[in-house]
C-alpha cells in the first residue's frame, strides 16, 4: 500500500460545478499536510496548507481528518483555469515528505 | 526576487554517461530538496539539505546518484553511468524551513537517457 494515495481521476466537470478530492495517508505520525497544484509540464506550486481545524481560501476548502487519516480538497464554482493535477503532500518529519501521484482535474466549458 | 532556477532545462544523455544537474535556490532558503518525477507520478523524494549538510539521502535510488551543496546555496545532483530508468524530470525545491514548510520548486530538468 502506498503511503499517500489519491484517486488519479481524471475528474471531468463542467464550469461552475463543485468538485472534491480525497487523499489518504498511512503514517499516523504525519504532521504537516498540503495541497499542491501542478500544471502540465510545469513545476508544482503550493495551493494551500491543510490545518487541523480546516481552512478556506476563496473557492478552495481543505480539511484534515486525523482519525480516518485523510485530507480533502473542495473546489467551489470551478473555473476553466482550475484544470490541473492536484497533488496531496504529507510530511512526518523535517525531511520525510511524501507526494501523492496526483488527481487530474479537467473543467469543461 | 528570483525563484528557484535549474539548469539545464533539458538533457539528453547516452546510456553510461555521467550528468550533472544544477539548482540555484531562493536566496536565504536554508532547506533544499531534490525530487525525481516520472511521467504521470508525483515527485519522489531523493535527498534533503539543511544549509551545506545533507541530512537525508534515503531517497537516492542507487550509489550512482550523488548530491552536494558545498556552500549551503547552489546544489548539484550528479548521476553516474546513466541508465534508461533514470529518465525523468528532476525537480529542486527550496524552503525557509524544513519539510513542514512551503516548498518553492524550480522548473525542473528533463533528463532523457537513450
Amino acid at each position: 500500500r502506498k503511503e499517500v494515495e489519491q484517486d488519479p481521476g481524471p475528474f471531468n466537470v463542467p464550469e461552475g460545478a463543485t468538485v472534491a478530492f480525497n487523499c489518504t495517508y498511512s503514517n499516523s505520525a504525519s504532521q504537516s499536510f498540503f495541497w499542491y497544484r501542478q500544471d502540465c509540464r510545469k513545476e508544482p506550486k503550493l495551493l494551500m496548507s491543510v490545518y487541523s481545524s480546516g481552512n478556506e481560501d476563496g473557492r478552495f476548502t481543505a480539511q484534515l481528518n486525523r482519525a480516518s487519516q485523510y485530507i480533502s480538497l473542495l473546489i467551489r464554482d470551478s473555473k476553466l483555469s482550475d484544470s490541473a493535477t492536484y497533488l496531496c503532500v504529507v510530511s512526518s518529519s523535517a525531511s520525510k515528505i511524501i507526494f501523492g501521484s496526483g488527481t487530474r482535474l479537467s473543467i469543461r466549458p | 526576487g528570483a525563484g528557484v532556477s535549474q539548469s539545464p532545462r533539458y538533457k539528453v544523455a547516452k546510456r553510461g554517461q555521467d550528468v550533472a544537474l544544477r539548482c540555484d535556490p531562493i536566496s536565504g532558503h536554508v532547506s533544499l530538496f531534490w525530487y525525481q518525477q516520472a511521467l504521470g507520478q508525483g515527485p519522489e523524494f531523493l535527498t534533503y539539505f539543511q544549509n551545506e549538510a545533507q541530512l537525508d539521502k534515503s531517497g537516492l535510488p542507487s550509489d550512482r546518484f550523488f548530491a552536494e551543496r558545498p556552500e549551503g546555496s547552489v546544489s548539484t545532483l550528479k548521476i553516474q553511468r546513466t541508465q534508461q530508468e533514470d529518465s525523468a524530470v528532476y525537480l529542486c525545491a527550496s524552503s525557509q524551513g524544513d519539510a513542514g514548510n512551503e516548498q518553492y520548486f524550480g522548473p525542473g530538468t528533463r533528463l532523457t537517457v537513450t
